[in-house]
């Protein structure tokens, strides 16, 4: 079975522009989660997504958003890029929300702003 | 929200040796207590997890314990090998009772030294 694989892999982007992530989780798993990971605040949650709506929520502002399709592959966006953005996004997915819910990642996309 | 502290943030044995990496918590509610593993350039791979409904899970040399009366859990590695070395990150899911939305700890670096 495939695992989680996330595009593009690498990003450059400059501040105040917008950019769009991509994640394609494990064929059968309907939850997918998106974390943000720097080396000065470690890894932090951003939201989750399950049945295409969003059940969960981090402490990011407003411009970190994101969906997920019928399929449940999932898009995150970032608007008005600052360059403490610059970071490690990661995705992640599991079968269903609880129960035996194991979280899977992707390679993640390393995204920097300049 | 949830807070997870780990300790230590750097540890380095000798092969062979035994790593223990302690994980305290606060929120009582949490009841899924995973631990990662991080290779450089890496994504985080899942290596142990444990539920609150059981105080210590085994896999090979990995171990887990949980104590939920203090409010902490630990991973042993015995007989540690070179491959071994890598960041190890403790999480847990927050009082929402969801998997999918993980707390993670500020993370371990494991040096294993011949």
């Amino acid at each position: 079975k495939a695992g989680v694989t996330q595009t593009p892999r690498y990003l450059i982007k400059t501040r105040g522009q917008q950019v769009t992530l991509s994640c394609s989780p494990i064929s059968g798993h309907r939850s997918v989660s998106w974390y943000q990971q720097t080396p000065g605040q470690g890894l932090q949650f951003l939201f989750e997504y399950f049945s295409e709506t969003q059940r969960n929520k981090g402490n990011f502002p407003g411009r970190f958003s994101g969906r997920q399709f019928s399929n449940s592959r999932s898009e995150m966006n970032v608007s008005t890029l600052e360059l403490g953005d610059s970071a490690l996004y990661l995705c992640a997915s599991s079968r269903d929300r609880g129960g035996l819910g194991e979280q899977f990642f992707g390679p993640g996309t390393r995204l920097t702003v300049l | 929200g949830e807070n997870v502290e780990q300790h230590p943030s750097t540890l380095s044995v000798q092969e062979g040796d035994s790593a223990v990496i302690k994980c305290t918590y606060s929120d009582s509610a949490s009841n899924y207590f995973p631990w990662y593993k991080q290779e450089l350039g890496k994504r985080p791979q899942l290596i142990i997890d444990i539920r609150s409904n059981v105080g210590e899970k085994k896999d090979q040399r990995i171990a887990v314990t949980l104590n939920k009366t203090a409010k902490h859990f630990s991973l042993h590695i015995t007989e540690t090998q070179p491959e071994d070395s890598a960041v190890y990150f403790c999480a847990l899911n927050p009082s929402t009772g969801t998997a999918s939305k993980l707390t993670f700890g500020t993370g371990t670096r494991l040096q294993v030294t011949l």
